[in-house]
């Protein structure tokens, strides 16, 4: 079936360091993908999706490039902030109406 | 709108209990999904509504646990009787996908503690 791999948490930065999070997929057909962020004691909030290959999705200084050659939606930011500090989930939804399978999720600590 | 509003945000109960989560998904959307959060096992989906009607609950992990929705405004998850194994993080989430963008949007969560 359908999964999701992250890279293993948890990461911890400095603060305006580069950050990288590292997601791949298995998936028949051609998935939409997504990365959902987990703020302390909260709900997942989408943070970026991108539908179709060499899409990109961006939003709050974030970005990720669907590559379907490597089956990879890793997510970067240039420049880390402490109140980026959660945890990202990365995730997919193969087809119109299916729910979303979501990586384990990768905690996010950026210290000052 | 207020988004997905669930109740209660905690609740600690002794085990045989029965216990009852709310969720209220957001005005207009039509799929409803109940989660499951721990840090052993990750985001797990448990059980998802499509209009009202249960599509899938494979991932409801045995017969103490049931969810309802009676109304498109309305579902519950009970878990009878509760076990100490239960003690999670539950979210509720809902969508509008009926060519809408399927983004799913999250409740804050009930934490359960299971004594």
């Amino acid at each position: 079936g359908d999964s999701v791999t992250q890279m293993e948490g948890p990461v911890t930065l400095s603060e305006e360091a580069f950050l990288t999070i590292n997601c791949t997929y298995t998936a028949t057909g051609y998935p939409s993908l997504f990365w959902y962020v987990q703020y302390p004691g909260e709900g997942l909030q989408l943070l970026l999706k991108a539908t179709k290959a060499d899409d990109k999705g961006s939003n709050k200084g974030f970005e990720a490039t669907y590559r379907k050659e490597t089956t990879s939606f890793h997510l970067e930011k240039g420049s880390v902030q402490v109140s980026d500090s959660a945890v990202y989930f990365c995730a997919l939804r193969n087809s119109g109406n299916t729910p979303l399978v979501f990586g384990k999720g990768t905690r996010l600590s950026v210290i000052a | 709108d207020a988004g997905v509003i669930q109740s209660p945000r905690h609740e600690v109960t002794e085990m045989g209990q029965e216990v009852t989560l709310r969720c209220k998904p957001i005005s207009g959307h039509d799929y409803l999904f109940w989660y499951r959060q721990t840090m052993m096992r990750g985001l797990e989906l448990l059980i998802y509504f499509n209009n009202n009607v249960p599509i899938d609950d494979s991932g409801m992990p045995e017969d103490r646990f049931s969810a309802k929705m009676p109304n498109a405004s309305f579902s519950t998850l009970k878990i009878q009787p509760s076990e100490p194994r239960d003690s999670a993080v539950y979210f509720c989430a809902s969508s509008f996908q009926t060519g809408g963008t399927h983004e799913q949007y999250f409740g804050p969560g009930t934490r359960l503690t299971v004594t």
